[in-house]
């Protein structure tokens, strides 16, 4: 398996408070990304890193931003979380853009 | 836009049977296209990566076919067994600058012993 933990794997938090969550990777790939999974929905691309420092957009970005100051972590920040925003969200590495992705376990997330 | 779809949502079969899953996406322009597993409450797991100029990939009992031109993937699994029930996905790759997967919905197996 590849190297990638998530943290925390779950979390409750209340409407209007900040939440981040942290993807961790021990493989060197130059790719991060973040996704969310909901039912009726499938997968969806948050945003992705193609390398420290560098960041763009998926298609649901809309609350969310990240920050990637080493090649092994990848943020995840909810500024001011929303009840749309309960969902499970998986973290994603790859060598370059166009190699497989390799999925971490995922953190199971609640806004009450 | 690319739009992935995977028919039927759900199966369930006996034990031994040999299977095929499906996957249609609508524009032809892909880079590659990629076929996961997720266990209840789990990640996803990589199975096979299949090239847009690659007309079949093997792993074990998986073989992944790919026809561009119909936009068609299949996921053939031999001999099934009830450790494979879970939800197959599968995603393909734009091909462009950007490199993003679109995902289908997924296809639920419940293999019976």
């Amino acid at each position: 398996d590849a190297g990638i933990t998530q943290s925390p794997r779950h979390k409750v938090t209340e409407t209007g408070t900040p939440v981040t969550l942290r993807c961790h990777q021990t493989e060197n790939h130059r790719y991060m990304y973040w996704y969310r999974q909901d039912p009726g929905h499938g997968l969806r691309l948050i945003h992705y890193s193609y390398g420290v420092k560098d960041t763009d957009k998926g298609e649901v970005s809309d609350g969310y931003s990240v920050s990637r100051s080493k090649t092994e972590d990848f943020l995840l920040t909810l500024e001011s979380a929303t009840s749309s925003q309960t969902s499970v969200y998986f973290c994603a590495i790859s060598e370059s853009g166009a190699h497989e992705q390799y999925f971490g376990p995922g953190t199971r997330l609640t806004v009450t | 836009k690319q739009e992935v779809t995977q028919i039927p949502a759900a199966l369930s079969v006996p034990e031994g049977e040999n299977l095929v899953l499906n996957c249609s996406f609508t524009d032809s322009a892909i880079y590659n296209l990629q076929w996961f597993r997720q266990d209840p409450g789990k990640g996803l797991t990589s199975l096979l990566l299949i090239q847009s100029s690659q007309r079949e990939q093997t792993s074990g009992r998986l073989n992944a076919s790919l026809d561009k031109s119909s936009g068609r993937s299949t996921l053939y699994i031999a001999a099934s067994q009830p450790g494979d029930s879970a939800t197959y996905l599968c995603a393909v790759r734009r091909r462009d600058s950007s490199y993003k997967l679109i995902f289908g919905s997924g296809t639920r197996l419940l293999v019976r012993p």
